[in-house]
């Protein structure tokens, strides 16, 4: 089946404009994450939706991110005024969400963003 | 917060030998660890995972074993191959991936020489 797709895969922008990246889950997945790989550097957790609603927004960068998720599927993550220090890959990760134990996390091969 | 530290951050090892890579994490309340291998411009691929309540599992050639008293897991690759070369993760948990996301070790470069 159809894994989790990211779009664009590639994005190259000059600084002070907005980007919206873009993450369509596995079907049937409720949970949906948002996480950002700098240049040697492991995975930063971002964000995490169950359904529409995003619990706890403090693990954005800064004012300038914002993530929304609408119909319990596909998300967006929006940069707006992007600085040079945004330049990373930005990835979107599904999983099932049982009443028991936790479910594993499966990644799309993400965004990635330079910022001239 | 949780911390992950993860050693070596890379890793040489001669086809058909085994490779060993190692973590630690900082939250006793930590209950889910997976491993995840990224290839060059590709994803994190969850390779294995292990609970809390288990103290070892193995899936063919790979295997984890987790120590909750000293609070460190580890990822065994045995009867190495060209195609295990790649970028190792490991990662931690208090919720499962809820509210606080998976921290992340930083990873190891797994060198398989020919």
């Amino acid at each position: 089946g159809a894994g989790v797709s990211q779009s664009p895969s590639n994005k190259v922008t000059e600084k002070g404009k907005d980007v919206e990246l873009r993450c369509d889950p596995i079907s049937g997945h409720t949970a949906l994450y948002w996480y950002r790989q700098s240049l040697g550097q492991g995975l930063e957790f971002l964000i995490y939706f169950q359904g529409n609603s995003a619990p706890d927004k403090s693990g954005l960068p800064s004012d300038r991110f914002s993530a929304e998720r609408t119909g319990g599927s596909v998300s967006t993550l929006t940069i707006q005024r992007t600085q040079q220090e945004d330049s990373a890959v930005y990835l979107c990760a599904s999983s099932l969400v049982r009443g028991f134990g936790n479910q594993p996390q499966h990644f799309g091969d993400g965004t990635r963003l330079s910022i001239l | 917060g949780e911390n992950v530290e993860q050693h070596p951050s890379t890793l040489s090892v001669q086809e058909g030998d085994s490779a060993v890579i190692k973590c630690t994490y900082s939250d006793s309340a930590s209950n889910y660890f997976p491993w995840y291998k990224q290839e060059l411009g590709k994803g994190p691929q969850l390779i294995i995972d292990i609970r809390s309540n288990v103290g070892e599992k193995k899936d063919q050639r790979i295997a984890v074993t987790l120590n909750k008293t000293a609070k460190h897991f580890s990822l065994h690759i045995t009867e190495t191959q060209p195609e295990d070369s790649a970028v190792y993760f490991c990662a931690a948990s208090i919720t499962g991936g809820g509210a606080d996301g998976l921290t992340f070790g930083k990873g190891t470069h797994l060198i398989i020489q020919p």
